[in-house]
């Protein structure tokens, strides 16, 4: 069964330091990866996506990710923090060969970024 | 509207009381789906609907949730005989379709307590 796994449920981070969420995946095919970002009293919203091509992929508000298939890996980074980016953080997959399915998420990290 | 709405915000009950949570995703979007958020814990999916397929209701955790979608409009998520565990926001997203790479977009929830 596929599944999703962030190894950290908090990371505090400096504002202005570089910032790491990470997220490893296992499943039997090719993935689809998602991360999402939840602030508080609010619902999930969509932050980027890996589907196909270039590893390292770019989202909204300065995050990145990098798609690593030896490592089954897809971390979340951002160069430089911002106190705004403390949130509840979630990664999540798909297969692609199954289209019509859920999103399976991790557990979610509290990113807490301290000024 | 513009985005995912759900209510109630938030729902008190006693336990052993039925309850619906409802779910009203953006115009146009097929695919609709049900997730679960317990404190301290990630999204557990509960139930997926897509256009007028058979829902996927691989997720729902007893015979007390049910779940119902009329066409590609609103959706209903009933859960009977409440019981404390089931305490937690309940999450509702839409997605335009069956495509495996598009992202979901998601209401801000509804928190039921069960007493």
């Amino acid at each position: 069964a596929q599944s999703v796994a962030q190894p950290e449920d908090q990371v505090n981070v400096a504002e202005g330091n570089p910032l790491t969420v990470k997220c490893t995946y296992s499943v039997s095919g090719n993935p689809y990866l998602f991360w999402y970002v939840q602030y508080p009293n609010r619902g999930l919203q969509f932050l980027l996506k890996y589907i196909t091509g270039d590893n390292l992929v770019k989202g909204s508000y300065g995050f990145e990710a990098e798609f690593n298939k030896s490592q089954t890996s897809f971390h979340l980074k951002k160069p430089s923090a911002l106190v705004s980016d403390s949130a509840l953080y979630f990664c999540a997959v798909r297969l692609t060969n199954q289209a019509g399915t859920a999103l399976i998420f991790g557990k979610g990290t509290t990113l807490s970024v301290s000024s | 509207g513009a985005g995912v709405s759900q209510s109630p915000s938030n729902k008190v009950t006693e336990k052993g009381k039925d309850v619906e949570l409802r779910c009203d995703p953006i115009s146009g979007h097929t695919a609709l789906y049900w997730y679960r958020q317990r404190l301290g814990q990630g999204l557990e999916f509960l139930i997926y609907f897509q256009g007028n397929s058979a829902p996927d209701k691989s997720g729902l955790p007893s015979d007390r949730f049910s779940a119902e979608r009329t066409g590609e409009s609103v959706s209903t998520l009933t859960i009977q005989r409440t019981q404390q565990e089931d305490s937690a926001v309940y999450l509702c997203a839409s997605s335009p379709g069956l495509a495996v790479t598009g992202e979901l977009f998601f209401g801000e929830g509804s928190r039921l307590t069960v007493l």
